[in-house]
């Protein structure tokens, strides 16, 4: 089955810089990965997805990755906010099938 | 969130009693998962429900565990026997648009 790593565990940030997550998946047939933003005490929100036949894709202050040979894709999170601090967990699909997840990046934004 | 219902949202249970956990889903929603979130963890899949295929059991963590989902929408997820590990969040999701999960807001179970 598939299995997704997730790096680093924890990321510390100054507000205003960026922060990088970088994920590997395991499975070639996956062709879908959504990234979620976990706050304290709440569910996981979509936050910013990307399919296998695109590259990168931005929402405003985040953008997603994917290389497909590597099987690797990453979260940036520009001009950080102390509201992005969270839980972020990457995952990852096939057709048809469940989303297996990361092991989830705390990241922590100071003022 | 919108679209998915869990109850409890709270359930503090003894050591070796059942529980049942119950995720409501709005219709129209073919795919439904229940996931596992212990404290400061990831997300660990259970069960997957789609459409009227046999349901994808392989996370159950043990025979404990079981799953039904009764005219294609709610769903309950039971555990027998409970152990201080089953102590968790969980989590129901239904596929969106056919990528991606809405989660519920969850079960936060306490075994004591």
């Amino acid at each position: 089955g598939e299995n997704v790593e997730q790096h680093p565990s924890t990321l510390s940030v100054q507000e205003g810089d960026s922060a990088v997550i970088k994920c590997t998946y395991s499975d070639s047939a996956s062709n879908y990965f959504p990234w979620y933003k976990q706050e304290l005490g709440k569910r996981p929100q979509l936050i910013i997805d990307i399919r296998s036949n695109v590259g990168e894709k931005k929402d405003q202050r985040i953008a997603v990755t994917l290389n497909k040979t590597a099987k690797h894709f990453s979260l940036h999170i520009t001009e950080t906010q102390p509201e992005d601090s969270a839980v972020y967990f990457c995952a990852a699909q096939a057709a048809g099938n469940k989303l297996t997840f990361g092991g989830g990046t705390r990241v922590l934004v100071k003022p | 969130g919108a679209g998915v219902s869990q109850s409890p949202s709270n359930k503090v249970t003894e050591k070796g009693k059942d529980v049942e956990l119950r995720c409501d889903p709005i219709s129209g929603h073919t795919a439904l998962y229940w996931y596992r979130q212990s404290l400061g963890q990831g997300l660990e899949f259970l069960i997957y429900f789609q459409g009227n295929s046999a349901p994808d059991k392989s996370g159950l963590p043990s025979d404990r565990f079981s799953a039904e989902r009764t005219g294609g929408s709610v769903s309950t997820l039971t555990i027998q026997r409970t152990q201080q590990e089953d102590s968790a969040v969980y989590l129901c999701a239904i596929m969106d648009r056919g990528y991606g999960y809405t989660f519920g807001s969850g079960t936060r179970l306490t075994v004591v």
